[in-house]
């Protein structure tokens, strides 16, 4: 247990679908993060939240749409997904402080039909 | 931009010492970490290095070169547990503590 947490761990949406991933954090930790993770590729960076404040959107498109409504909580809305979407979605969130490592939740498993 | 290499699969043998390599090539640098990630699990923090030299924390040790752009992790006394993939990233020297990560090794230990 990481102290992050993310719900659904798993999902299966159409492409028409229009759902939202949830992502909480218990540790009291002043930024966020989504990344998504494919088979056989590298952890990629979607967006950084610090201090509530969007920093980083790292060309994803807009079919992707995230939100931080306070330090705790971090959403990323989904719609008219496509196949290659399918991936593992993972929030991290950090401290201000020290080495800023990184904490991961378990992810959401994705799956677009 | 960031190119970080790191082999794709190793396998060693219990009780046994490993040393898993990461090089990268990229426009900046404020330190390296190392993950480990059990399949269908959260990645878990093991290790960073900002500094030339040897990190060491009980069974897990990290390298860094910052002239030679490369890291190693060393696992020692290899238990069945440590299977598992482990992935290096390396931080961008601008603000937002953006990581840059490798497709990560993938380590089986075996009897």
């Amino acid at each position: 247990e990481t102290g992050v947490t993310q719900t659904p761990r798993h999902l299966v949406m159409g492409m028409t679908n229009k759902k939202s991933l949830k992502c909480e954090q218990h540790l009291g930790h002043n930024a966020m993060y989504w990344y998504k993770q494919s088979a056989k590729k590298p952890l990629e960076l979607m967006f950084v939240y610090s201090l509530e404040e969007r920093v980083e959107n790292n060309s994803v498109p807009s079919r992707f749409s995230p939100e931080c409504p306070n330090s705790s909580h971090l959403f990323l809305h989904l719609h008219t997904l496509q196949p290659e979407d399918s991936a593992l979605y993972l929030c991290a969130s950090s401290t201000g402080q020290g080495t800023y490592e990184q904490y991961f939740g378990p992810g959401t498993r994705l799956t677009v039909t | 931009g960031q190119n970080i290499d790191q082999p794709t699969e190793m396998t060693a043998t219990e009780g046994a010492i490993v040393q898993i390599n990461c090089t990268y090539q990229t426009s900046g640098f404020n330190g390296l970490f190392w993950y480990q990630q059990h399949a269908g699990e959260a990645p878990t923090f093991l290790s960073y290095n900002v500094l030339d030299g040897l990190e060491e924390k009980g069974r897990f040790s990290s390298f860094l070169s910052r002239s030679k752009g490369y890291s190693y992790l060393l696992l020692k006394e290899l238990q069945m547990k440590d299977s598992a993939s482990y992935l290096c990233a390396v931080r961008d020297p601008g603000g937002g503590n953006k990581l840059t990560f490798g497709t990560g090794t993938q380590l089986k230990v075996e009897l």
